[in-house]
């Protein structure tokens, strides 16, 4: 079975400062991919950025970056420059390569953007 | 390329009475996938479906039920309706299972908000 942990119900931060929200997996499979998702309160999931566990280095998209310890079954997201749009709930999520390819979630973290 | 359209966006329902909810697949993709999303925490898988098939299914009893159709859009129907079943359900499309993309190239709706009172 597969684990996604989250444990910051919430983080702070201010504009244009950078921020690491932090996520944790467990898995038995050997191949994997792990996402981080954005959920606006509109409800709809954002595909931030995407890393699979062969990927020997770390993914990048724009501002977002994931911070990937394989060892320490860590995939953490940094943003950094943060904006006020970037206020969100934040899910860290993971597909194996199973049959049939469904997402695992984490709880989420909710981030807030002061100016 | 069309995105992931959800219908209704909120629903409101009686407990015990039956729900239908709607989503069409991104164009490309047939394989439909329902997650269920409870106040405060992360989605939940339902079930997935890939050519008209149920491909998959989470730890939801047989009162959810899904169909999809030739054209891959998809439908998920809840029947008996519980307090419990209040949350956000969202339907995500993709390729196909076991797809190798780099991003499996999921696409998620914007959700419909079910309230059961």
């Amino acid at each position: 079975a597969q684990k996604i942990t989250q444990t910051q119900p919430g983080m702070f931060v201010q504009e244009k400062e950078a921020v690491t929200l932090d996520c944790t997996y467990d898995t038995s499979d050997q191949s994997y991919g792990l996402f981080w998702y954005k959920q606006p309160s509109s409800g709809e999931m954002i595909f931030l950025i995407y890393q699979g566990s062969y990927d020997e280095q770390n993914a990048t998209e724009g501002r977002y970056s994931l911070n990937f310890q394989k060892a320490r079954k860590s995939a953490n997201l940094v943003i950094s420059a943060s904006q006020l749009g970037d206020s969100a709930m934040y899910f860290c999520a993971m597909i194996t390569n199973s049959g049939y390819s469904t997402l695992t979630f984490g709880k989420g973290t909710m981030l807030l953007v002061s100016p | 390329e069309t995105g992931v359209t959800q219908s209704p966006t909120h629903l409101i329902k009686t407990r015990g009475q039956q729900v239908t909810l709607r989503c069409s697949s991104q164009s490309g993709h047939n394989t439909v996938s329902w997650y269920q999303q409870a106040l405060g925490q992360g989605p939940q898988f339902i079930f997935q479906y890939y050519r008209e098939e149920e491909n998959g299914r989470g730890n939801f009893p047989p009162r959810f039920s899904g169909l999809q159709f030739p054209n891959y859009s998809s439908e998920l129907n809840v029947n008996a309706l519980e307090l419990d079943d209040s949350a956000l359900y969202l339907c995500a499309s993709s390729p196909r299972p076991g797809t190798t993309l780099p991003n499996y190239g999921y696409t998620f709706g914007s959700g419909t908000r079910l309230t059961v009172v």
